[in-house]
C-alpha cells in the first residue's frame, strides 16, 4: 500500500525566507503527484499537479520537484511571505486506482 | 479548472440523527466520485468510491451502512451518515474525477464539510 509521508510536519520561518518542503512515496508507480495548499477549516486548494513524465513545476514563487525513482518530491517556496501560512499537503495518484493517497501535511508558518 | 461544490459547508446535530452531505460537479460529468474524511490535524484519508449508477466501493475499516453513499445522477453524489455519534464529527471532503481520455483523469475537490455531532 502507498504511504505518503511529509517532513517537517510544522515549520516556523520569517518572512522573506525561502523553504522546503519534503514529500516521500513508498511505491514509486505513480502516475502523478499533486501538491495541495489547505487553510484551516478550509478545502483543499491545488497549486501544482506533476505528472510522473515530468521533473518539475512552477506556478509564480513556487516551484516543486519530483524524482519518482526515489519517492521524492519537494516544494520551494521562494521570498515566503504571511499569506503563505497554511497546512500543504502533497499527494500521490497510482497509475492503476484513480486513488489519492494523501500525506500527513506540513504547517507552515510565516512569520511577519 | 472545473469546480466542485458541497453543501452543507457545515452542520450540527444532535447524536443519533442522521445527516446527509451532498457533492456536486458543477460544470463536468463526474462518473466518479470520491469521499474523504479528515480530522483534527490529519491528513485525508479516503473512505468510498462513488460510482454513478452503481453501488460504492467503502475502503477497509469503513462501514457501509453507516456511511451511505448514492451517486443517482453524473452530477451528484450524497454521503448520508446515519445515526451519526460525536465520534463521526470530522471534516468530509468529496472531490470528482473529470473524464479527460487520458490513463488516470484529474480530480478536483470540494470545498468540504465540517460536521459536529453533539
Amino acid at each position: 500500500k502507498q504511504e505518503v509521508t511529509q517532513i517537517p510536519a510544522a515549520l516556523s520561518v520569517p518572512e522573506g525566507e525561502n523553504l522546503v518542503l519534503n514529500c516521500s512515496f513508498t511505491d514509486s508507480a505513480i502516475y502523478n503527484l499533486q501538491w495541495f495548499r489547505q487553510d484551516p477549516g478550509k478545502g483543499l486548494t491545488s497549486l501544482l499537479l506533476i505528472q510522473s513524465s515530468q521533473r518539475e513545476q512552477t506556478s509564480g514563487r513556487l516551484n516543486a520537484s519530483l524524482d519518482k525513482s526515489s519517492g521524492r518530491s519537494t516544494l520551494y517556496i521562494a521570498a515566503s511571505q504571511p499569506g503563505d501560512s497554511a497546512t500543504y499537503l502533497c499527494a500521490v495518484i497510482t497509475n492503476t486506482g484513480n486513488q489519492f493517497y494523501f500525506g500527513t501535511g506540513t504547517s507552515l508558518t510565516v512569520i511577519p | 479548472g472545473a469546480v466542485v461544490s458541497q453543501h452543507p459547508s457545515r452542520v450540527i446535530c444532535k447524536s443519533g440523527t442522521s445527516v446527509k452531505i451532498e457533492c456536486r460537479s458543477l460544470d463536468f460529468q463526474a462518473t466518479t466520485m470520491f469521499w474523504y474524511r479528515q480530522f483534527p490535524k490529519k491528513s485525508l484519508m479516503l473512505m468510498a468510491t462513488s460510482n454513478e449508477g452503481s453501488k460504492a466501493t467503502y475502503e477497509q475499516g469503513v462501514e457501509k451502512d453507516k456511511f451511505l453513499i448514492n451517486h443517482a445522477s453524473l452530477t451528484l453524489s450524497t454521503l448520508t451518515v446515519t445515526s451519526a455519534h460525536p465520534e463521526d464529527s470530522s471534516f468530509y471532503i468529496c472531490s470528482a474525477r473529470e473524464p479527460s481520455g487520458k490513463q488516470v483523469d484529474e480530480q478536483f475537490f470540494g470545498p468540504g464539510t465540517r460536521l459536529t455531532v453533539l
